[in-house]
This record gives structure tokens, C-alpha cells and sequence, in this order.
């Protein structure tokens, strides 16, 4: 199983608060992403990196920030958390992104409710 | 615009049977990849078999196999001799390897349901 670890697991929080999320992984694989599932819609990407201090929006990413300052890391943060970022929050990452398969792997996911 | 489709929220499939989930994309990019993904009900995302565009033999591993017709734009999932555990979510996804990017998209899923 690929290492990579999520904190943390389940979090709730008010309404308004700031909230990051934690992703941390021990393959040395250099891209990154975060996704959000909800029930009717898949996975969706919010934001995802392709190296150290180097990331990018996804679909959507209205609300959320990242940041990558080691290989090992990236981190998302809800600004200010509101009813609709009620999801669960899955790190992935990958060895490339070229031909062939790189495909990613999951992270346990974070379960995040606002109140 | 990519886009993956998968038209059947739930299914159900009597053990030992084979059963085929659907997946239809959408790409104007000519190099593109076909991912399939397990998510049982404990929530964690497991990676099952991948078929890529210029791939001329459809993709097996195991009891999975991804029935692939370009022209159609399907990547089905065939599962062969179904098992208690593999009841699941099941998500079909797609990259573009050209237009694409970073980003790999997903359809909203199916859920098999394998009876007993």
C-alpha cells in the first residue's frame, strides 16, 4: 500500500472557522491533489501540485487554498468553512502523469462536517 | 469538455455471475487513459485496472477486465465470477493525456450490490 496518511480522520467545525486539512505521504511521488467526494458527483478536484511550492486549481476550488513546502506535504485549507464544504476530503497522489498507467493513489480520506 | 458517464446508480449481480458496469467518455484528446476504482464501504479508494488509448488489447487484471471500444467511447467493467466482497462503489475516471493536464476526472459512480 502506497504511505500516505490524512489528519485528521473526521473533523467538525463551525461555521466561518478556518479548517486544514493535512496530507502526508512517503512514496517521494511528485504530484499531488486533493479531491472532495459527494454523493451524486464522484470525485472532484479541488487543487493539486506538481512539486514543491508548485500547485494549481482544480474544478472546484472556489474557498480552498493549498500549500507544499516539502515533497511529503500538502495541505488544504477551507478559508472559511461553510454548509456546503461538508464533504469527505481525499489526498491522492502520483508518480507522473504521462503515458502509461501512474495511477494515483488514495489517501483514508477526512470526513469534514460544518455546523 | 471531458466527461464520464455512468448511467447505472445500482446494481445487483447474484455471486459467482459475471456482471458489467457501464462507463462512457467524452474527449477530444487522442491520448487519454481508463481508470476504474473500488471504494467498499469503508471508504478507502482502490485502483483496479487501466486501459490506455492506444492500447490495442483490452485491459485484464484477475477477475477484472475493461471491455474497450474506442469508437463507442465505452470502457466498460467487466467483473467475472462475482464475490460477496466485491459489493462496492465503483467509479470509472479518465485523464487526458494531452489537453488534460494534471487533472483526472470521475463519474458519479455505480453501486453492484452481489448477492448471496
Amino acid at each position: 500500500d502506497a504511505g500516505i496518511t490524512q489528519s485528521p480522520r473526521h473533523k467538525v467545525t463551525e461555521t466561518g472557522t478556518p479548517v486544514t486539512l493535512r496530507c502526508h505521504q512517503t512514496e517521494n511521488h511528485r504530484y499531488m491533489y486533493w479531491y472532495r467526494q459527494d454523493p451524486g458527483h464522484g470525485l472532484r478536484l479541488i487543487h493539486y501540485s506538481y512539486g514543491v511550492k508548485d500547485t494549481d486549481k482544480g474544478e472546484v476550488s472556489d474557498g480552498y487554498s493549498v500549500s507544499r513546502s516539502k515533497t511529503e506535504d500538502f495541505l488544504l485549507t477551507l478559508e472559511s468553512a461553510t454548509s456546503s464544504q461538508t464533504s469527505v476530503y481525499f489526498c491522492a497522489i502520483s508518480e507522473s502523469i504521462g503515458t502509461g498507467s501512474y495511477e494515483q493513489y488514495f489517501g483514508p480520506g477526512t470526513r469534514l462536517t460544518v455546523t | 469538455a471531458q466527461k464520464i458517464t455512468q448511467t447505472q446508480p445500482g446494481m445487483f449481480v447474484q455471486e459467482k455471475e459475471a456482471v458489467t458496469l457501464d462507463c462512457t467518455y467524452d474527449t477530444s484528446d487522442q491520448s487519454y487513459g481508463l481508470f476504474w476504482y473500488k471504494q467498499p464501504s469503508s471508504g478507502e479508494m482502490i485502483f483496479l485496472i487501466y486501459q490506455g488509448s492506444y492500447d490495442e488489447q483490452n485491459a485484464t487484471e484477475g477477475r477484472y477486465s475493461l471491455n474497450f471500444q474506442k469508437a463507442r467511447k465505452s470502457a466498460n467493467l467487466v467483473i467475472s465470477a462475482s464475490q460477496l466482497g466485491d459489493s462496492a462503489m465503483y467509479f470509472c475516471a479518465m485523464r487526458e493525456l494531452n489537453t488534460g493536464g494534471f487533472k483526472t476526472i470521475f463519474g458519479a459512480g455505480t453501486r453492484l450490490f452481489v448477492k448471496a
